[in-house]
């Protein structure tokens, strides 16, 4: 029940772009978007709650296609602390749902070199 | 700014033994939560937790888990005995509502030798 991200990975030297791509075969009301880096706990990044919304701190912001299922993320001028794993787990968060379970796939991976 | 704070960060325990990690979730918040995650796999949820009482639960929370919330601030999981493929890091999380984004303690590893 996991979005599906792609790529699967990616390297990038300090300063270059990159794009993640998150998509579910399942209604999306949300998307939410957290990193986690190697031996850590994943901390969120952003939340968009409507279709078309589109959010950004610091060079990360993220659009989100609710007709498309679709949502992506844009890092810019990449930095050696973008380095981690990329989710965009599923929430069914109905507004009112008590259900506030997270489906982890198994993320983008992205590597930054100096 | 608030955050979710869990304890144990590491617990080594024997199998078979049974053991309790600790979070106190961010305090305005209603919604709590149990992950976990093996060395090289994907996060899981385990189980949440609203209203004082379990809201849902994953296949992987059976008869050997259960979750407690003993006072306003902590939220705990036990584990009655655990066995070798408990060992993982498990993650407390929480959220103000249902649908709006969970933030996560730094987790405690636990390993079952």
């Amino acid at each position: 029940q996991q979005p599906v991200q792609s790529p699967q990975a990616v390297i990038l030297r300090e300063g270059e772009d990159a794009v993640i791509n998150c998509s579910s075969s399942k209604a999306l009301y949300s998307v939410h978007w957290y990193r986690q880096k190697h031996g850590e706990a994943p901390v969120f990044l952003m939340i968009l709650l409507k279709g078309g919304e589109q959010k950004g701190h610091d060079k990360i912001s993220a659009s989100f296609n609710e007709k498309k299922q679709q949502s992506s993320l844009y890092l810019t001028a990449s930095q050696l602390s973008y380095s981690g794993t990329y989710f965009c787990p599923r929430r069914r968060n109905l507004e009112g749902s008590t259900l506030g379970r997270l489906y982890f796939g198994r993320g983008t991976q992205l590597t930054v070199w100096p | 700014e608030p955050e979710v704070t869990q304890t144990p960060s590491h617990q080594v325990t024997q199998m078979g033994q049974e053991v309790i990690l600790r979070c106190v979730p961010i305090s305005n918040h209603l919604y709590f939560y149990w992950y976990r995650q093996i060395l090289g796999q994907k996060v899981e949820f385990l189980v949440s937790f609203y209203n004082n009482e379990i809201s849902e639960k994953s296949e992987i929370f059976d008869d050997q888990f259960s979750v407690e919330r003993p006072d306003g601030s902590n939220f705990t999981l036990k584990i009655r005995s655990t066995k070798l493929e408990d060992s993982a890091m498990y993650f407390c999380a929480s959220s103000r509502q249902g649908y709006t984004e969970a933030f996560f303690g730094q987790g405690t590893r636990l390993t079952v030798v």
